[in-house]
Parts: C-alpha cells; sequence; structure tokens
C-alpha cells in the first residue's frame, strides 16, 4: 500500500542554524501538507501546497519558514534560522484532492533545538 | 476559528469494556472528520473518516458518528483490547486544513 515517507526521522540543530525536512507524497497524489506537534500540544496545521504554490498558511508559517517541490517527487520544509520553540514532531501529509479527500500522514520528524 | 474539543482527555478501562470517545467543534462547515490514532512517540494512523454528508462510518470494532449541526462526534469502540491502547484524535477538515484536538489517551489494561 503506498504511503507517505519522511527524512531524517530524527533531526538534531544548534540554534540559528538552517533544517530542511524531507517527505515523499503518495505518487499520485496532488496536495501536500505540513503540520506540527510540539509535545504534549496539539498537531497544528503549517501549510499546505498544490500546483508549486501554497494554498493556504497558518500564522505558525512565518519568513522563518518555506516550502518546495524541488523534483517530481519530494515535497520540503525549510526552517531557515532555527530557534528553541521549533523543536517538535513535523508531518507530512498528502491528498489526492483538498476538502472531502482523505489526509494520508507521513511517520514525522522529530525536530530537536538545542 | 474553528476549535476542536475532545473529551475525556485519558480513560482507562478493562479489557473487554466498550467505551466512547467524544469530539465537538465550534464551527459546522466542515468537509469531513477524521479519527486518528496516535503511539506515543510515533505519527497518526488514519482510524475512519465520515464525509460531512454522512451519518456514521464502521471499522472492525471501531464505529464513529457525526452530527454536523450540532457539531459533535463519537468514537465508539467495541470490545476493547489492551492492543488499543493510545491516544486518539479528531480533526476536521476545512477546504485545506484539518484542525485538530488534543486527544483522548486510552489505557486499556488486561
Amino acid at each position: 500500500e503506498p504511503e507517505v515517507t519522511q527524512t531524517p526521522s530524527h533531526q538534531v540543530t544548534q540554534m540559528g542554524q538552517e533544517v530542511i525536512l524531507r517527505c515523499v507524497p503518495i505518487s499520485n497524489h496532488l496536495y501536500f501538507y505540513w503540520y506540527r506537534q510540539i509535545l504534549g500540544q496539539k498537531v497544528e496545521f503549517l501549510v499546505s501546497f498544490y500546483n508549486n504554490e501554497i494554498s493556504e498558511k497558518s500564522e505558525i508559517f512565518d519568513d522563518q519558514f518555506s516550502v518546495e517541490r524541488p523534483d517530481g517527487s519530494n515535497f520540503t520544509l525549510k526552517i531557515r534560522s532555527t530557534k528553541l520553540e521549533d523543536s517538535a514532531m513535523y508531518f507530512c501529509a498528502s491528498n489526492q484532492r483538498e476538502s472531502s479527500y482523505e489526509q494520508y500522514f507521513g511517520p514525522g520528524t522529530r525536530l530537536t533545538v538545542t | 476559528k474553528q476549535e476542536v474539543t475532545q473529551i475525556p482527555a485519558a480513560l482507562s478501562v478493562p479489557e473487554g469494556e466498550n467505551l466512547v470517545l467524544n469530539c465537538s467543534f465550534t464551527d459546522s462547515a466542515i468537509y469531513n472528520l477524521q479519527w486518528f490514532r496516535q503511539d506515543p512517540g510515533k505519527g497518526l494512523t488514519s482510524l475512519l473518516l465520515i464525509q460531512s454528508s454522512q451519518r456514521e462510518q464502521t471499522s472492525g470494532r471501531l464505529n464513529a458518528s457525526l452530527d454536523k449541526s450540532s457539531g459533535r462526534s463519537t468514537l465508539y469502540i467495541a470490545a476493547s483490547q489492551p492492543g488499543d491502547s493510545a491516544t486518539y484524535l479528531c480533526a476536521v477538515a476545512g477546504y485545506s486544513t484539518l484542525t485538530f484536538g488534543k486527544g483522548t489517551m486510552l489505557l486499556v489494561s488486561p
């Protein structure tokens, strides 16, 4: 069964460093998402992406964040200058269409900023 | 802004019991509602998706209902097993986002 994959599973970085989290969505999906979950808190929406453009973004998704689909398979989330409060689990998701279609989630990348 | 609340926050039951997890949301203009399972430190496993036009969905021992007008959903787990121990998350879909509740942490003891 097709699945969303994410790499790395765990990333440790120092404050102020840039990180890139990678995702490979399900191959015939067209809509891509990033969510994050700070330890002990709710899963929060960051951004949705379709047709090489951001469809929607939350207040969390400020200028420090960017997303890209650099080729036909990968979908990346970049954090330019990490802060301690960026430490969280980051989930990638995809679906065939927006709205009524089920979102499929990857296993997550745990980002630890020290 | 959509808000999703899950009650109870935690639940501990003996094996074999039937149980109900509750989810409420403030804006009834949703496209669908998904229930997920999350094991500690792990990702999200989708359990059931209910479209906004549907009233319920079933998968094995799980049954989820949706009352969109009142902003409520329930997840019914029949004959609970220790392997059901996990956090259960409810998420409602806007046009391109999911809004999650904080979850119900379920512990099923043998």
